[in-house]
This record gives C-alpha cells, sequence and structure tokens, in this order.
C-alpha cells in the first residue's frame, strides 16, 4: 500500500458525459501528478500540482482539467467524454520536489470505461 | 524532448532463470534518474530500483540489478533467480533533475515489456 488512494476504482459512463477523478496524496505529500495509461498511447503524464499550484501540462486535452485543493486532495475532471479516453488513470504523489528525495508514490488508479 | 524506448513488447523466462530487460532513453541533459517500475495483473505502479545519472556504480535492490551505460543511453534491468510473482509488465522511466529543483518532475515512460515466468 502506497498511501495514495483513488476513488472510484472503477467508473462506467456513456460518450458526451462528465467525471471526476478523485485522488488523496500520502500524508505531508504537497505534489500530485496524473498519469493516463491507454492501449494506444502507453503511459502519459497529464498534469502536475504543487501545494495547490498548477506545476507543469503534459498530453493533457483541453476537455480535462485538474485542481489540488487547501487539504492537497485533487481531483481530476473529464468532459465530453469519447471513447477513446477510456484509460486507466493514475495520480501519485511525492514529497516536495527534491532531489534527494524524489519517488513518486503511484495510487491504484480509476478505470474508466466510456461507452 | 526526451524520449524513453523499450524494444522488447514481451520476454519469458524460466524461474530461478535470470532475464534481462533493456531500455535506451534520449536525453540532452546530463543530471537526471531513471527507473525501473513493475505493474502486476492488479495494476499498482511499483518501483523496482532507481538509478541516479551522477552515479557510476550500478543499483542493485536484492534480485534485481542495472546495468547503466551513461554514454550509450543505455539503462537494462536484470532479474535473477526470477520467480513466479516477478510475472508482470516492466516500465523504464526518466526523470529530469533539472525539473526537479524546478518543483516538477514528471516521469517520461518507456512502452513496456510483459515479462512472463513460467515454472
Amino acid at each position: 500500500d502506497s498511501g495514495v488512494t483513488q476513488t472510484p476504482k472503477h467508473l462506467i459512463t456513456a460518450t458526451g458525459q462528465r467525471v471526476t477523478l478523485r485522488c488523496s496524496p500520502r500524508s505531508g505529500d504537497l505534489s500530485v501528478y496524473w498519469y493516463q495509461q491507454s492501449l494506444d498511447q502507453g503511459l502519459q503524464f497529464l498534469i502536475h500540482y504543487y501545494n495547490g499550484e498548477e506545476r507543469a501540462k503534459g498530453n493533457i486535452l483541453e476537455r480535462f482539467s485538474a485542481q489540488q485543493f487547501p487539504d492537497l486532495h485533487s481531483e481530476l475532471n473529464l468532459s465530453s467524454l469519447e471513447l477513446g479516453d477510456s484509460a486507466l488513470y493514475f495520480c501519485a504523489s511525492s514529497v516536495p520536489p527534491n532531489p534527494w528525495d524524489d519517488t513518486q508514490y503511484f495510487g491504484p488508479g480509476t478505470r474508466l470505461t466510456v461507452l | 524532448a526526451q524520449t524513453v524506448t523499450q524494444s522488447q513488447p514481451e520476454m519469458s523466462v524460466q524461474e530461478a532463470e535470470t532475464v534481462t530487460l533493456s531500455c535506451t532513453y534520449d536525453t540532452s541533459e546530463s543530471d537526471y534518474y531513471l527507473f525501473w517500475y513493475k505493474q502486476p495483473p492488479s495494476r499498482q505502479m511499483i518501483l523496482v530500483i532507481r538509478q541516479e545519472a551522477y552515479k557510476q556504480q550500478n543499483a542493485t535492490e536484492n534480485r534485481f540489478s542495472v546495468n547503466f551505460q551513461k554514454a550509450a543511453k543505455s539503462f537494462s534491468l536484470k532479474i535473477s533467480d526470477s520467480q513466479l510473482g516477478d510475472a508482470a509488465m516492466y516500465f523504464c522511466a526518466y526523470r529530469s533533475l533539472l525539473e526537479i529543483y524546478n518543483q516538477g518532475g514528471k516521469l517520461i515512460f518507456g512502452q513496456g515489456t510483459e515479462l512472463s515466468v513460467k515454472p
């Protein structure tokens, strides 16, 4: 158990809908990273938040957005869902980016199926 | 931009034998970290081993060791005495030290190698 929690575990929805994925980082971790794992794109970085502020964006679609709240949990919002958005979404957390302790701890993921 | 390539989509090893998974990467940076993550059927991402680019000594964690060739930009994972529980997808990943200093540091993953272990 990494200490990172993600809810829900599974999500099945229809095209055009909107969903919210939630991530709670390990206690004390200020950084949250979101990754998408799909069959055709592999594991890709989406977005990084540090202590409530967006730090970096990767291959994140405009239909997707995220935020990190004062209690440090993060939410990834996916809207106008398409079949191709079906994937496993991971969040990972780490202590304040520190060259000497930089391990990213992954949550169990949320499997999103868009029908 | 940095890239990570795993050229072996699938590998197979006999239980108790040794197997080596390959990974190459491309970067113009001199300081970075390299990782191997394991993803078993449960889909949980588990850190296996990490290597700091400034260290010449290859990292070792029990039965897992790496062969880090910085000039060749190669980072292979050797699993000794393979066990049934080693069967999983293995991902090689890169992380920029410069990004970490700038309070970032995303992981860049390779495509993965599916390892099966035969009893």
